[in-house]
């Protein structure tokens, strides 16, 4: 089945940095997701895009579907955005969505 | 909207007993999804319902059942549970399409088995 590569697997950065986490996948997909866990575990939807480039306050979302990578940025980072992101992707074939491991993110005051 | 509900949100069950994870939503969402979380990984499909009425296995279901009576709930059970059952169990939703809409996602049920 398609593997969904997530780096770095950990990371942590100081207060007010800049970040971009990767996804590559192995195969064409339908569909992209970025996810946010957070300390406490709840699961929050960041972006779906398959495709583009899409912006969200501090963060934005790039993926390349005929390279097979997408990019999360996070820009003047904050404690708040420390805990677990995730891509997840649809393969070809109208199959659920597949998950990575993670980028475990901490970001110290 | 309260979006997607799942109770309990912990429970410890002994080697061997059965429960049912309850998960709801009032989005009007067509498909529905259950997930585990191992510690440090990713999220594994175990079942998912493509409608009332109809269910399909995902990537680990051993050990769980499903039933999607109607539209809102679409509880999980374990049957026989076993220490490998430990995780944290998500439900999840969505509009229309296996993955072509955005997922929401309820809070989690933490599972222990001993």
């Amino acid at each position: 089945g398609i593997q969904v590569e997530q780096s770095p697997p950990d990371l942590i950065l100081q207060e007010g940095a800049n970040s971009t986490l990767r996804c590559n996948f192995s195969d064409s997909v339908n569909n992209l997701q970025w996810f946010h866990q957070n300390p406490w575990g709840q699961l929050i939807n960041l972006f779906y895009i398959p495709s583009g480039t899409k912006q969200n306050g501090r963060l934005s979302a790039t993926t390349v579907a005929t390279e097979r990578y997408s990019l999360l940025y996070i820009s003047s980072s904050q404690t708040t955005d420390s805990g677990v992101y995730f891509c997840a992707v649809e393969p070809r074939g109208n199959t659920p969505l597949v998950f990575g491991k993670g980028t475990r993110l901490s970001v110290i005051a | 909207n309260a979006g997607v509900t799942q109770t309990p949100k912990f429970r410890i069950l002994k080697i061997g007993q059965s429960m049912t994870l309850q998960c709801a939503q009032d989005m009007n969402h067509n498909y529905m999804y259950w997930y585990r979380q191992d510690p440090g990984m990713g999220l594994k499909l175990i079942y998912y319902s493509v409608g009332a009425g109809i269910t399909d296995k995902g990537e680990v279901p051993n050990g769980y059942n499903v039933s999607r009576s109607t539209t809102e709930d679409f509880p999980l059970r374990l049957e026989l549970a076993a220490p490998s059952q430990t995780s944290v169990y998500f439900c999840a939703s969505s509009y229309d399409g296996v993955g072509s809409y955005e997922q929401y996602f309820g809070p989690g049920t933490r599972l222990t088995v001993t």
